[in-house]
Formats: structure tokens, C-alpha cells, sequence
């Protein structure tokens, strides 16, 4: 069983357009995150939740915006998708809030804005 | 704003050869983890170094943790084929969040 995964793995789509992730992860973890992985390999952690209250939000344009029904789902919305936003989009969680805890990061999703 | 920077960016190695990435941050780290990422795959978690001058050792490769918890370095010794990929350390600044490394991509050449 994967232990996080997300939806969809590709996404291609126009600027202009808005568009969502998924993340689902069933390791029983409390806190969830997003990073971006831009061209360059640069890993940015974006937000993070636990229990499903928002924790860190970083310097992220509001276009967008985080969501987590429960503590096992991690969604990001963006709307007005920019030619900048293209990059691999990472969820993570782990056992607990903060540095002592190991992450578990999902497969990606690659973000292609044309 | 607090960076950690990893050099080299890139390494290639002929197969056999030690490869080592180090870690430098201008200021103190509560704690410090290495995480590995394949051509194509997700960041995956090495290991974590918490005590001043640490050290610790995974087979082939050995970590370190610097007296004054401000740089670490990940050495491999022999490499293989499969340690293709690119390593990350990821530092805590005290503010409860990882603060990824650069990154240094290794590349083995057979």
C-alpha cells in the first residue's frame, strides 16, 4: 500500500486556469505538508497542517490556497495558474508537528502551466 | 533569510570512488536530516543527527554533525550505481520547519 500518494502525477494546463492537488496519506501521521520542487531541485516547504489547523504558511501568493478535510488529507487549490507555478508539488507528512519527525513525502506531481 | 547551502552542486564519480556533500548554515541547527532523492522519484529519509559532533554510520555511508551544529557532511564510501541520485540535508533554524539544502547530485559513472 503507498503509503502517501497524490493526484494526479502530471498536469498540464493553460494560464488562466485553475487547478487542484490531491494528497492522501495512510500512515496514521498528524501533520501533512506541501512543498515546491522548482527546475533547479530547490525543495520549498509551502504549508503545513496539523490536525487539520494550518501551522506554517509561507510567503505563498493566495492564489493559493490549502485544504484538509481530515488529518489524512492534504488538498492545494490555485487558481490564476502563472507560467511560475510550473514545478514539482511534493505532500509529505509525519508522525508529529515539528523537526524531530521524519517526513514521508508522496510521488509528486508535476505542474506544467503553458 | 536562513539558507543552508550544500556543495558540491553537482559530483560525478567513477563506480568505486568515495563521494562526500557538505552542509553549511550560518547559524546554529536544533537538528539536522538527510534525505535522498532518485532521478525521477520523491525525497526519501536517511537519517537524523541531533548531537553535537555526531556521527553515524548507514553501511556505506557515514554521517557527521558539526561541533557547533552548524554544518554537517554525508560521505559514501565505494559508491554504486545505485546511490545515483541527488542528497539533501534539511536543518531545523528553531522555527519548526525543515529548511531544505541546495542539494548536491551525484552522478556514478560505470
Amino acid at each position: 500500500d503507498t503509503a502517501v500518494s497524490q493526484t494526479p502525477k502530471y498536469l498540464v494546463t493553460q494560464m488562466g486556469n485553475d487547478k487542484s492537488i490531491k494528497c492522501e496519506q495512510n500512515l496514521g501521521h498528524d501533520t501533512m505538508y506541501w512543498y515546491k520542487q522548482d527546475s533547479k531541485k530547490f525543495l520549498k516547504i509551502m504549508f503545513s497542517y496539523n490536525n487539520k489547523e494550518l501551522i506554517i504558511n509561507e510567503t505563498v501568493p493566495n492564489r493559493f490556497s490549502p485544504k484538509s478535510p481530515d488529518k489524512a488529507h492534504l488538498n492545494l487549490h490555485i487558481n490564476s495558474l502563472e507560467l511560475g507555478d510550473s514545478a514539482v508539488y511534493f505532500c509529505a507528512s509525519s508522525r508529529g508537528q515539528g523537526i524531530s519527525y521524519e517526513q514521508y513525502f508522496g510521488p509528486g506531481t508535476r505542474l506544467t502551466v503553458t | 533569510g536562513q539558507q543552508v547551502m550544500q556543495i558540491p552542486q553537482y559530483q560525478h564519480v567513477q563506480e568505486g570512488e568515495d563521494f562526500t556533500t557538505y552542509c553549511n548554515s550560518s547559524t546554529t541547527l536544533s537538528n539536522i536530516q538527510w534525505y535522498k532523492q532518485r532521478p525521477g522519484g520523491h525525497p526519501v529519509f536517511l537519517i537524523q543527527l541531533v548531537k553535537s559532533g555526531e556521527v553515524k554510520k548507514q553501511k556505506r555511508l557515514t554521517f557527521q554533525f558539526g561541533e557547533a551544529k552548524k554544518n554537517s557532511s554525508l560521505h559514501i564510501t565505494a559508491t554504486q550505481t545505485t546511490d545515483v541520485g541527488t542528497y539533501f540535508c534539511a536543518g531545523d533554524f528553531g522555527n519548526e520547519k525543515l529548511t531544505f539544502g541546495t542539494g548536491t547530485r551525484l552522478t556514478i559513472i560505470p
